[in-house]
């Protein structure tokens, strides 16, 4: 069974810093690619940044790029997420989705639980 | 504002069927057969309904099907249960700028 399991959401002030974890098992995390997907509250899905499953590309949602950063731990089945200059806009639900590719985000057959993000001063 | 629209609202009475559309652009929907929908109840994570148009991932009931045509894609619940009520996205690959866009959401009813 898939399980992917977030961790390290949290309140932080605006122009602050934050990375969120996701643990990843029951599948062979080295061969997919990964996502990150936010929803912000009382609204829809958004999608953030996605890796392919080397880790060797990246893709970004103009809304955070240059400010977020993607990457994973193969060898800990662990997907990251930096999170820096954040700001209001940016509090939302953020869950971890495997996709069903192995280099570019497609579509996602299995979703985390979700870690919060706050921003506020 | 969302990249892909979809009507707020559906509601159809149980046994029934209902039709949620999901309308893009010539650089998604209409261009791409990745077109994924997506069923999220109150609290819950996102699950995964239908995938590049038609597919249905092991596990999903056959009553949701899902269609395209030209810049306009449909999900379809067949048979509508009480299970069924539930929030509905869509999704699409939109090529290498905007890479996933999303529809902002269909609240389904069953009456």
């Amino acid at each position: 069974e898939v399980q992917l399991l977030e961790s390290g959401g949290g309140l932080v002030q605006p122009g602050g810093s934050l990375r969120l974890s996701c643990a990843a098992s029951g599948f062979t995390f080295s061969s997919y690619a990964m996502s990150w997907v936010r929803q912000a509250p009382g609204k829809g899905l958004e999608w953030v940044s996605g890796i392919s499953s080397g880790g060797t590309r990246t893709y970004y949602a103009d809304s955070v790029k240059g400010r977020f950063t993607i990457s994973r731990d193969n060898s800990k089945n662990t997907l990251y997420l930096q999170m820096n200059s954040v700001r209001a806009d940016d509090t939302a639900l953020y869950y971890c989705a495997k996709d069903g590719a192995l280099v570019t985000p497609l579509y996602f057959d299995s979703w985390g639980q979700g870690t919060l993000v706050t921003v506020s001063s | 504002q969302s990249a892909l629209t979809q009507p707020p609202s559906a509601s159809g009475s149980p046994g029934q069927s209902v039709t949620i559309s999901c309308t893009g652009t010539s650089s998604d929907v209409g261009t791409y057969n990745f077109v994924s929908w997506y069923q999220q109840h109150p609290g819950k994570a996102p699950k995964l309904m239908i995938y590049e148009v038609t597919k249905r991932p092991s596990g999903v009931p056959d009553r949701f099907s899902g269609s395209k045509s030209d810049n306009t894609a449909s999900l379809t619940v067949s048979g509508l249960q009480a299970e069924d009520e539930a929030d509905y996205y869509c999704s699409s690959y939109a090529g290498t700028n905007n890479f996933v866009v999303f529809g902002g959401g269909t609240k389904l009813t069953v009456l």
